[in-house]
């Protein structure tokens, strides 16, 4: 049972280009969240998902699009990378609204 | 707008002494509360949570927290720490059933042996 799983886990990108940040979960769980994590401020949500073909935004969603076409994938992607863009990204799932578990992280720098 | 809020950024203790974290949350309905702790180069790991009934709730390695729904808080205690205590610890909290779990900002707590 691999529980959430990230990849890449560690990506550097260039101003303007484009990537896409993939998680998978195995516990069938229906609601998905995107966070990135920067020194001093906590975790912020930037997208989450309650089912599949549903997502709604976070507290900071702007440059990030994402899409839940299966219970199981829920890929974040960044359209035109910024430098405000650096970050570590961490996705969770949940069966309802307890018991999350979180990805091991994705560290992106963009310079 | 919805915010949690942690008292301390940077706790400095010494081996066996007491542990107390201050979370504060903004929301006036129900909430569900967690802690999470995230050791150095690890990703977040579930400390407790609270969902209804006592609000003194124990979880693993010897932390407690305690809700206090006049107050919208929900501090974390420990009797006392161990050197592998170093962390940063979240305060996260569920407003209603929004499903949104909203974090402070960390609180890194450091455990002198």
């Amino acid at each position: 049972n691999a529980g959430v799983t990230q990849t890449p886990k560690f990506r550097i990108l260039k101003i303007g280009q484009s990537m896409t940040l993939q998680c998978a979960q195995d516990m069938n769980h229906n609601y998905m969240y995107w966070y990135r994590q920067d020194p001093g401020m906590g975790l912020k949500l930037i997208y989450y998902s309650v089912g599949a073909g549903i997502t709604d935004k976070g507290e900071v969603p702007n440059g990030y699009n994402v899409s839940r076409s299966t219970t199981e994938d829920f890929p974040l992607r960044l359209e035109l990378a910024a430098p405000s863009q650096t970050s570590v990204y961490f996705c969770a799932s949940s069966p309802l609204t307890n018991g999350y578990t979180f990805g091991s992280g994705t560290r992106l720098t963009v310079v | 707008a919805q915010s949690v809020s942690q008292h301390n950024h940077h706790v400095i203790l010494s081996e066996a002494a007491s542990l107390e974290l201050g979370c504060n949350y903004s929301y006036g309905g129900t909430v569900n509360l967690f802690w999470y702790v995230q050791y150095p180069g690890q990703h977040l790991q579930l400390l407790l949570k609270y969902f209804s009934g006592d609000p003194l709730v124990k979880g693993i390695k010897g932390f407690e927290a305690e809700f206090i729904k006049s107050k919208f808080s929900f501090n974390l205690r420990k009797p006392s720490v161990q050197w592998s205590d170093t962390a940063e610890y979240f305060c996260a909290v569920i407003p209603g059933n929004t499903g949104k779990l909203i974090f402070g900002q960390g609180t890194t707590l450091q455990v002198k042996p």
